[in-house]
């Protein structure tokens, strides 16, 4: 089957930095990617990793090691407005493309 | 260029009765892809269409179905409800079938079945 696997909450303070990892196992697996989801609205694109290594976008970085099956979404310099639910997904290919998500974790950011 | 919309926002339904919800994508964004997300999980896929052809079919059964016009534009309907198929139903746009990666979401339907 295809699955991945991440934490279900995270809680972290203003400021801080805090690390959301993700296992996945799948097959056609071309790349992880990682969104974001405030309170059940439509999730945005956050990241994206096809190659090995660290991808940085401002605050966030996202990293994935192919030999390992794993990855990571870094959030730095966590503000209020980061509480929300994360989401980790594989793109698959097969026939067309599509993505295989994560159960998500909730990231609950206090002051 | 408006983001991906879907409609309607919310809907509720009976078990039994049938369902139908519409996207619109980006302008020039050829790929829609269906997802399913339960409260408390991932989304889940259940289609995607590019070019009017279906590309590729989650794990769902035959009681979903959908189709793709010549804009683009995109239905998903769902017969016979079941009171399990309440969920939050998200559209996303790609560019292309092998673009998954940067899909654009909609804001969902949400959907509740009684």
């Amino acid at each position: 089957g295809q699955s991945l696997e991440q934490p279900s909450e995270v809680t972290a303070v203003e400021g801080a930095i805090v690390q959301i990892n993700c296992t996945y196992q799948t097959s056609g697996f071309y790349g992880l990617s990682w969104y974001q989801q405030h309170d059940g609205g439509a999730p945005t694109f956050l990241s994206y990793n096809a190659l090995d290594g660290l991808e940085e976008t401002g605050r966030f970085s996202s990293f994935l090691s192919r030999s390992d099956s794993y990855g990571y979404l870094l959030l730095q310099e966590l503000q209020m407005k980061d509480s929300a639910s994360y989401f980790c997904a594989a793109v698959i290919y097969n026939q067309g493309g599509k993505l295989i998500f994560g159960q998500g974790t909730e990231l609950s950011v206090k002051p | 260029d408006a983001g991906v919309t879907q409609s309607p926002t919310h809907l509720i339904k009976t078990r039994g009765q049938h369902v139908t919800l519409r996207c619109s994508p980006i302008s020039g964004h050829k790929s829609v892809s269906w997802y399913q997300q339960v409260l408390g999980q991932g989304p889940q896929f259940i289609f995607q269409y590019y070019e009017k052809e279906e590309r590729g079919r989650g794990n769902f059964p035959d009681r979903f179905s959908a189709r793709q016009f010549p804009n683009y534009s995109s239905e998903l309907n769902v017969n016979a409800l079941l009171l399990g198929d309440s969920a939050l139903y998200l559209c996303a746009a790609a560019r292309g079938p092998q673009e998954p990666e940067t899909q654009y979401f909609g804001p969902g339907t949400r959907l509740l079945v009684l």
